[in-house]
């Protein structure tokens, strides 16, 4: 079966770093996103990979492994308006989103 | 970026009752749209893709007659959640694609979230 991991709940301290990570085992793979999603909002676009490597967009920086099925999703200089879930989704060779349960990311002050 | 809108917010309705919600492209044209159903502290569901001018494509486990998807033009897609119970409730979020955007990125309304009482 297709699976997506991740921490359910992280904690962080404001101005830190956090990297939350995601494993993934789907049939084929066309791509990675990283969505933010604040409590009783919709998600939004943080980050898409399709290589390996690191893609580096401002405090928020995405990482790919292909070979390990991993990716992580690293966040610098921690504000308290991060406080919110991080949902991982990969798209299958039939390029269907499979998503991720959400990672809780909580900052505290 | 390309922008949805979704409406109502938030919606509370008898059980029995059905409900319709909206999801709109306002600055782009979408073939296909996807319906989402998220319950509290869990991830994104599919339910269904929504196809302009045709059948929409239902989830295994999604019923068809129950979740009535319509989407007759471009920039509109509806949701009707037919005789609902309290069961129903959750937040409804539709997304659709850029045409033409290599990365397939979706773009989400803000949700409904629909109380059957």
């Amino acid at each position: 079966g297709q699976n997506i991991d991740q921490p359910t709940e992280m904690t962080a301290t404001e101005g830190a770093i956090v990297q939350i990570n995601c494993t993934y085992q789907t049939s084929g793979f066309n791509g990675l996103f990283w969505y933010q999603q604040h409590a009783g909002e919709a998600p939004t676009f943080l980050s898409y990979n399709v290589l390996d490597g690191l893609e580096e967009k401002g405090r928020f920086s995405s990482f790919l492994s292909r070979s390990k099925g991993y990716s992580y999703l690293l966040l610098k200089e921690l504000q308290m308006k991060d406080s919110a879930s991080y949902l991982c989704a990969v798209k299958d060779s039939n390029y269907q989103l499979i998503w991720g349960a959400g990672t809780k990311l909580i900052i505290k002050p | 970026g390309a922008v949805v809108s979704q409406h109502p917010s938030w919606v509370i309705c008898k059980s029995g009752t059905s409900v319709k919600i909206e999801c709109r492209s306002l600055d782009f044209q979408a073939t296909t749209m996807f319906w989402y159903r998220q319950f509290p502290k869990q991830s994104l569901m599919l339910m269904a893709t929504s196809n302009e001018g045709s059948k929409a494509t239902y989830e295994q486990g999604v019923e068809k007659d129950k979740f009535l998807i319509n989407h007759a033009s471009l920039t509109l897609s509806t949701l009707t959640v037919t005789s609902a119970h309290p069961e129903d409730s959750s937040f409804y979020i539709c997304s659709a694609k850029l045409p033409g955007l290599a990365s397939g990125e979706l773009f989400f309304g803000e949700g409904s979230r629909l109380t059957v009482l």
